[in-house]
């Protein structure tokens, strides 16, 4: 079964440090998005993507954060500059269409020391 | 805007036992409403989803959700646990028109006892 995937699992950073996480979205879905889930609190909603740009993104998406589609098969979530509180698991997840159930990967869990 | 409440936060039961998982949804229409299942170190999975028709909706793993408009809840039951439903729980809510993004609840961990 097509799978969403997700690197690094567990990423360990210094609190201002530049970090990169990576997905590699279900091939044929054209919808992508990202979510975190802070320890204890609710999945969030993070941004959504969709032909290579965004298209809906929540205000936890400051300035800090981006978002990329770099090639035909990876999209990745950047924060610029790590704060103790960017601490949490990020999801990423794909779909077929904008009204359609979401593929999840597995999380890329971040500690920001 | 929709929000999502899941009132417990652990549920324990044991093996063999039945099984309700708590949901409450806020929007102002008919929502898409879904329940994942996370499993330790595995993304979310889909159980089940509502997006109209029949209230009572049936999903994979035995599990099965009833929609109740009256109460705005959307409660995940199994008749009879088993080990390997050890998990967190997720229930999420999705507009039924327009931009589509789920929200999300924080989550139910299942805790199974033999």
């Amino acid at each position: 079964e097509p799978e969403v995937t997700q690197t690094p699992s567990h990423q360990v950073t210094q609190m201002g440090q530049e970090v990169i996480l990576r997905c590699v979205p279900i091939s044929n879905h054209l919808y992508f998005y990202w979510y975190r889930q802070i320890l204890g609190q609710k999945v969030e909603f993070l941004v959504s993507f969709y032909n290579n740009e965004i298209s809906e993104k929540s205000e936890i998406f400051d300035d800090q954060f981006s978002v990329e589609r770099p090639d035909g098969s990876n999209f990745t979530l950047k924060i610029r500059s790590t704060k103790l509180e960017d601490s949490a698991m990020y999801f990423c997840a794909s779909s077929t269409s904008g009204a359609n159930v979401l593929t999840f990967g597995a999380g890329s869990r971040l500690t920001v020391l | 805007a929709q929000s999502v409440t899941q009132p417990d936060i652990h549920i324990t039961v044991s093996e063999g036992a039945s099984l309700e998982l708590r949901c409450n949804y806020s929007y102002g229409a008919t929502p898409y409403l879904f329940w994942y299942v996370q499993s330790p170190g595995q993304g979310l999975q889909l159980l089940l989803k509502y997006f109209s028709g029949d209230t009572l909706v049936q999903g994979i793993k035995g599990f099965e959700a009833e929609f109740k408009r009256s109460q705005s809840s959307f409660n995940l039951r199994k008749p009879s646990v088993h080990w390997s439903d050890a998990a967190e729980y997720f229930c999420a809510v999705g507009p039924s028109g327009g931009s589509y993004i789920p929200t999300f609840g924080r989550g139910t961990s299942l805790i199974v006892h033999p």
